[in-house]
């Protein structure tokens, strides 16, 4: 498959460790965040998303947290798998009533056995 | 159930051409959206439309248009191509106007010679 993100930087875990995937968000007036998941060759997947009136959100095996302070969003995976193995990209609504995503550059996660 | 499906998968075109990418939405979804993507960089924002009707632009040129067809699945056009279009353009589909979750297709790919 083509590869995504070839001069991303690289997030290097361990099987079973957990990671943890930050990203800085530009705009303010953002009120919804969201974090997708890109394996090669495929379109991006929803994972997750939250709410500027939540600063922590769970889901299966991850957590979304948000600082709105320092405009700062993270994406924790538990007890990372090699399935895990993508390009993670954050992504920003700014609102207006309709779904445009400001998507961020991502970062690659690569899981080592 | 069928995902978004997306036509071409790829494709190579010359400079001064026209092409037209076609996007399947998922069945029951009336908003589709276009993103382009370069490799190396997270999505960028092209189009949405909601029930037929342009709801969202992104800062592309005049150059590329888009519709939404009764059945609500869409084109995107791009006119005048140049070597900078190459890229991976991506539809998207969600059920309301504005949430952050989106059901992406695999692309299509597109290289300008």
């Amino acid at each position: 498959g083509e590869s995504v993100g070839l001069h991303l930087p690289t997030l290097s875990v361990q099987e079973g460790d957990n990671s943890i995937i930050n990203c800085a968000y530009s705009n303010s007036a953002s009120d919804y965040f969201i974090w997708y998941k890109q394996e090669s060759g495929k379109g991006p997947q929803f994972i997750i998303d939250i709410r500027s009136n939540m600063d922590k959100r769970q889901g299966q095996r991850v957590t979304v947290l948000l600082n709105k302070t320092v405009k700062h969003l993270s994406l924790q995976i538990a007890a990372t798998q090699p399935g895990d193995s993508a390009v993670y990209f954050c992504a920003e609504n700014p609102g207006g009533g309709y779904n445009k995503l400001i998507f961020g550059a991502g970062t690659r996660l690569a899981v080592h056995p | 159930d069928a995902g978004v499906t997306q036509s071409p998968t790829h494709l190579i075109k010359t400079r001064g051409q026209h092409v037209t990418l076609r996007c399947s939405p998922i069945s029951g979804h009336k908003s589709v959206s276009w993103y382009q993507q370069v490799l190396g960089q997270g999505p960028q924002f092209i189009f949405q439309y909601y029930e037929k009707e342009e709801r969202g632009r992104g800062n592309f040129p005049d150059r590329f248009s888009a519709r939404q067809f009764p059945n609500y699945s869409s084109e995107l056009n791009v006119n005048a191509l140049l070597l900078g279009d190459s890229a991976l353009y991506l539809c998207a589909s969600s059920l309301g106007r504005d949430t952050g979750e989106l059901f992406f297709g695999e692309g299509s790919r597109l290289t300008v010679l």
